[in-house]
């Protein structure tokens, strides 16, 4: 069973920062990757995905990916407080039906 | 807007009692999940279906029983309710297709007591 695990549980940075979120997966057959982002009562919603080794830019964020070491993070760059939220990581893994597995999430707290 | 609506958005439910919650797409996909979300646990995935009248189980399945009696509805039965499944519960549709993202509800509270 495919584990996702994201680092750090939690993050206060001043607006304007660079964030930087990580996380780790250990299936190497993972098909693709997710970051979602969740509102305090709502339910997550895709941010931005990405399936082949290098990076992908979409405005202000930034994936990378890099399957040898089964690592990938998000950048999000020019901080704002809208930006304060759970950043869950989702992997699914091939021949899965595409299910996704989550990590526990990363709190990010955006102070103006 | 394609959209995912579950039901109720909250419920109190006594230890031992039946529990049923409700989800409805309208994003005509034919991937629904049913997910658990607790404090450190991140999304956890229960029960799962591709086709109307069709079920899967998930990664945490034990408890619990799923109906999709149409490709629009996905429903969650909680048969014998017990304190550990409090939890808020999330639903979510995808359509066909290796690459596409999941659309998620608003969720449903629950509290056993």
């Amino acid at each position: 069973q495919e584990k996702v695990q994201q680092s750090p549980e939690s993050l206060i940075v001043p607006e304007g920062a660079m964030v930087s979120l990580n996380c780790s997966f250990s299936d190497s057959a993972s098909q693709s990757i997710w970051w979602y982002q969740q509102h305090p009562g709502k339910g997550p919603k895709a941010l931005i995905s990405i399936f082949s080794n290098g990076n992908k830019k979409e405005g202000r964020l930034t994936v990378y990916l890099n399957r040898a070491s089964l690592h990938v993070s998000l950048h999000i760059k020019d901080s704002q407080p809208s930006d304060s939220a759970v950043y869950l990581c989702a992997v699914s893994v091939t021949g899965g039906n595409n299910k996704l597995t989550f990590g526990q999430g990363t709190v990010l707290s955006v102070i103006p | 807007e394609a959209a995912v609506t579950q039901s109720p958005r909250s419920k109190v439910a006594v230890t031992g009692g039946k529990v049923t919650l409700s989800c409805h797409q309208t994003n005509n996909h034919d991937y629904m999940y049913w997910y658990r979300q607790d404090t450190g646990h991140g999304l956890r995935l229960i029960h799962y279906s591709y086709v109307a009248d069709s079920t899967e189980k998930g990664d945490i399945p034990d408890g619990y029983k799923a109906s999709r009696p149409s490709q629009e509805n996905f429903s969650l039965i909680l048969e014998l309710a017990s304190l550990s499944q409090t939890a808020v519960y999330f639903c979510a549709s995808r359509e066909t297709g290796r690459n596409s993202d999941y659309t998620f509800g608003s969720g449903t509270r629950l509290l056993v007591i």
